[in-house]
């Protein structure tokens, strides 16, 4: 595998259920994102993990829990969601410091639909 | 708190056009551009990443220029083909953080 992966592609879940979003990045970045993309809006930064500790929460609901075990894995956890949360929920990654160009590499997203 | 206009949000063309693309930002202290693509439903494919002391950055047919005293960024597409039409987004970082700002992109079709 190489570069940002995201499992599962595509998820159905009832508001009820609880789900988890993972991503990985082979890259041996230091920051990681979580990124929300809805129909016709802009993309919005969800969360930011630097070195394992998240640096960035951009006011997100508490049905959305986060979870970066190491610089390499991310998760999103998932709860008793609303329809509204439906979109697609892309993971980027980047290495940060001042000798590094920061440049952010995108995992394919995971479509997820709640009904 | 930085800004990032891209315009124009829609564009229809014909194959072989040359096109560009307009970024803006409000807040010239950026450390670095980036231009992504985005084909629907997938994920942002990076493009061209331009540093704050360079100018311009060149990757075959596409060249992105950066003008920081006047905060914008031109993404220049030559011999436009069909398989260019997706959504082109670019990104700013601003000095200091390492969180890119993003712009609402401009969706591209490209017709034979």
């Amino acid at each position: 595998e190489t570069g940002v992966t995201q499992t599962p592609r595509h998820l159905v879940m009832g508001m009820t259920n609880k789900k988890s979003l993972k991503c990985e990045q082979h890259l041996g970045h230091n920051a990681m994102y979580w990124y929300k993309q809805s129909a016709k809006k802009p993309l919005e930064l969800m969360f930011v993990y630097n070195f394992k500790e998240q640096t960035e929460n951009n006011s997100v609901p508490s049905r959305f829990s986060p979870e970066c075990p190491n610089s390499s894995h991310l998760f999103l956890h998932l709860h008793t969601l609303q329809p509204e949360d439906s979109a697609l929920y892309l993971c980027a990654s980047s290495q940060t410091g001042t000798n590094s160009y920061n440049e952010q590499f995108f995992g394919p997203g995971t479509r997820l639909t709640v009904l | 708190k930085q800004e990032v206009t891209q315009i124009p949000a829609a564009l229809s063309v014909p194959e072989g056009e040359n096109l560009v693309l307009n970024c803006s930002f409000t807040d010239s202290a950026i450390y670095n551009l980036q231009w992504f693509r985005q084909d629907p439903g997938k994920g942002l494919t990076s493009l061209l990443l331009i540093q704050s002391s360079q100018r311009e950055q060149t990757s075959g047919r596409l060249n992105a220029s950066l003008d920081k005293s006047s905060g914008r960024s031109t993404l220049y597409i030559a011999a436009s083909q069909p398989g260019d039409s997706a959504t082109y987004l670019c990104a700013v970082k601003t000095g200091g953080s390492y969180i890119p700002t993003f712009g609402r992109g401009t969706s591209l079709i490209v017709h034979p």
